[in-house]
């Protein structure tokens, strides 16, 4: 069965320390995967994103993700964590074709961060 | 660009009665998609539409829940009569029509059925 598994519900960091966000996925084949954030009475925005290439992708806010396809791994990584990335982050993947419709999220995780 | 705009914000019915969630998706954008959030569960695919056309719509729980996106443009999720299962929070999505852009998703309604 498809499905996408963050370990971790809730992570509390200080600020200023660095943050490692784990998700593990099952799937059939290698499929396109995102990371989402969603901040207090915001929609979820989209922090980065694999499609193929380079497995060490680039995304906003100063995160990054590393693409293991051994793992079947997609864990997003952050040096040093603002106060503002407090909120609760998904990971996803999707079909790499017929466009990648049809997302599937894991529970989340939310991030706390101590000042 | 605007985004992707949903409404009501936040919906508290009663069980048994009928709410009407409303979607407008980015102007272009041909693909529609809902998504659902029970209770800090994942959030789950209902069902996807390009233009005014039902895609996908495996994820629809039942028969209670209509989407309908009449004209291509907005699109409505009607959910009657709603059960108490039914609380979460309703995502819309929506995409350029070659899809790899990424979607782009709303704030969310988030729906109290008591």
């Amino acid at each position: 069965a498809q499905s996408v598994t963050q370990p971790d519900i809730h992570i509390t960091v200080s600020e200023g320390a660095s943050l490692e966000l784990r998700c593990n996925y099952s799937y059939g084949a290698t499929p396109y995967l995102f990371w989402y954030v969603q901040s207090p009475g915001q929609g979820l925005q989209l922090l980065l994103k694999y499609f193929s290439g380079d497995t060490l992708v680039q995304g906003i806010k100063g995160f990054e993700a590393e693409f293991k396809r051994s793992q079947s791994s997609f864990n997003l990584r952050k040096p040093s964590v603002h106060w503002s990335d407090a909120a609760e982050y998904f990971c996803a993947v999707g079909p790499t074709s017929g466009g990648y419709n049809k997302l599937i999220f894991g529970a989340g995780t939310r991030l706390a961060v101590h000042p | 660009e605007a985004g992707v705009t949903q409404f009501p914000s936040h919906s508290v019915i009663e069980k048994g009665q009928t709410v009407t969630l409303r979607c407008d998706p980015i102007s272009g954008h041909d693909n529609l998609y809902w998504y659902r959030r029970v209770m800090g569960k994942e959030i789950k695919f209902l069902l996807h539409f390009v233009k005014e056309s039902k895609q996908d719509e495996s994820g629809m729980p039942n028969n209670r829940f209509l989407a309908e996106r009449t004209g291509g443009t907005y699109s409505t999720l009607k959910v009657q009569p709603a059960e108490l299962e039914d609380s979460g929070v309703y995502f819309c999505a929506s995409s350029h029509p070659s899809g790899r852009g990424g979607y782009t998703f709303g704030s969310g309604t988030r729906l109290t059925v008591v």
